[in-house]
């Protein structure tokens, strides 16, 4: 089946202006994770979307960045005014519904570069 | 807060030896699971290996076994027999009382032919 899909694969955009990134997660995946790597780091959480509950939106680094998810499909990662330090990729990430003494494996996309200039 | 520590930026082994990738935690949940992915150059992150802290044995999928001493808070990969499509990024990561992971910056194995 259909893996995690992320749109655009690569973007680059100026200084100061607002990008959106869309990730598509596995279907029948409830929970969707969105996280950056900048360059030959490792992967910083930014949000998790679990159902129709409040998000966790701990990890997003400025209110610069927003997220929105439509019922259990669709995200959209939003980035106003962007700066040179939000370039990274950016990767999305799907999963069942979270089991009490368990875990279920969250399945990557392949990212969306952003590069601002 | 959690923290995932990776003291080897890069590792080199000899293709069919073993090796050995660290990872230290630290953590005050008392339930809470690692992870190590593995990341190869065209960037997707694929999913290695996984142990929770109440299970009682190591983890092992096929040649990747992880060591798990829960006392010294260590976590690390053991990849058996290295081939050279395992040269690779590798991330250890771990996830606590929330649904979020937390991840290592990484360590480089490049395995010689």
């Amino acid at each position: 089946g259909a893996g995690v899909s992320q749109s655009p694969s690569n973007k680059v955009t100026e200084k100061g202006k607002d990008v959106e990134l869309r990730c598509d997660p596995i279907s029948g995946h409830t929970a969707l994770y969105w996280y950056r790597q900048r360059l030959g780091q490792g992967l910083e959480f930014l949000i998790y979307f679990q159902g129709n509950s409040a998000p966790d939106k701990s990890g997003l680094p400025s209110d610069r960045f927003s997220a929105e998810r439509t019922g259990e499909s669709v995200s959209t990662l939003t980035i106003q005014r962007t700066q040179q330090e939000d370039s990274a990729v950016y990767l999305c990430a799907s999963s069942l519904a979270p089991q009490r003494g368990g875990y279920n494996e969250q399945f990557f996309g392949p990212g969306t570069r952003l590069t601002v200039l | 807060a959690q923290k995932i520590t990776q003291t080897q930026p890069g590792m080199f082994v000899q293709e069919k030896e073993a090796v050995t990738l660290d990872c230290t935690y630290d953590t005050s949940d008392p339930s809470y699971g690692l992870f190590w992915y593995k990341q190869p150059s065209s960037g997707e992150m694929i999913f290695l290996i996984y142990q929770g802290s109440y299970d009682q044995q190591n983890a092992t999928e096929g040649r990747y076994s992880l060591n798990f001493q829960k006392a010294r808070k260590s976590a690390n990969l053991v990849i058996s027999a290295s081939q050279l499509g395992d040269s690779a990024m590798y991330f250890c990561a771990m996830r606590g009382g929330s649904e979020k992971l937390v991840f290592g910056k990484g360590t480089k194995l490049t395995v010689n032919p």
